[in-house]
């Protein structure tokens, strides 16, 4: 069975520090994978989606980065975080239809 | 016009009541639909999906799809404190999907 692999749980970060959570799949292969970044009533928000290793389409202009460099692993980067990066982090991968999510990493920049 | 709008709730049931949480959308290009349910500071477990209106019933949850009202819902039968959680309604077309804010769901014993 497939399952996914996020981490860190948590993660505090001083503003101006770099940034790098990653997302692993297992049992699966070219899955699409994505990053959400889910605010308190708000929903998700999808910040990246990725089809293949390498290919990166970005959402929303803003602070962060991803990068895919093995078919099942998604990394989310920033150089420097900034206050407004605060939230709760969630990837997700879909083969055909419906989308599973990691347990999410909740960041706060301090 | 949001293209996914959720009840906002918060929704306060008793034990064992009879729950319906519904989402309404605008995109006719939406052909599949999905609820999940998130506990709090955890990621959104996938619950039920369809394609096609009219309902999928799987234990306590039935999830009942409406094209031409462009509506979901879902129901959960004989609601359980476990039942607890913030519920997502979402949709999507190819590898696209549009996710619900949530409604938040309180099972008092």
């Amino acid at each position: 069975s497939q399952t996914i692999h996020q981490w860190p749980a948590t993660l505090v970060q001083p503003v101006g520090s770099p940034l790098s959570l990653e997302c692993t799949v297992e049992g699966t292969s070219n899955p699409n994978l994505y990053w959400y970044r889910q605010a308190a009533g708000r929903g998700l928000q999808l910040l990246f989606y990725s089809v293949g290793i390498g290919q990166i389409s970005s959402e929303v202009p803003q602070n962060l980065s991803a990068s895919r460099p093995q078919d099942r692993q998604f990394i989310l980067s920033s150089k420097k975080l900034l206050l407004s990066d605060s939230g709760f982090y969630l990837c997700a991968w879909s083969a055909l239809s419906e989308a599973f999510f990691g347990q999410g990493t909740r960041l706060t920049v301090v | 016009q949001k293209e996914v709008e959720q009840d906002p709730g918060p929704l306060s049931v008793p034990e064992g009541a009879i729950v319906s949480l519904n989402c309404t959308y605008s995109n006719s290009a939406f052909q599949y639909f999905m609820w999940y349910r998130q506990y709090s500071r955890k990621g959104p477990e996938l619950l039920m999906y369809t394609y096609s209106s009219g309902n999928k019933e799987d234990g306590r949850f039935t999830a009942q799809v409406d094209k031409s009202s462009k509506y979901i819902s879902l129901f959960i039968r004989d609601s359980q404190p476990s039942d607890s959680a913030t519920y997502l309604c979402a949709m999507g077309y190819g590898q696209n999907f549009v996710f619900g804010p949530g409604t938040r769901l309180s099972v008092l014993p």
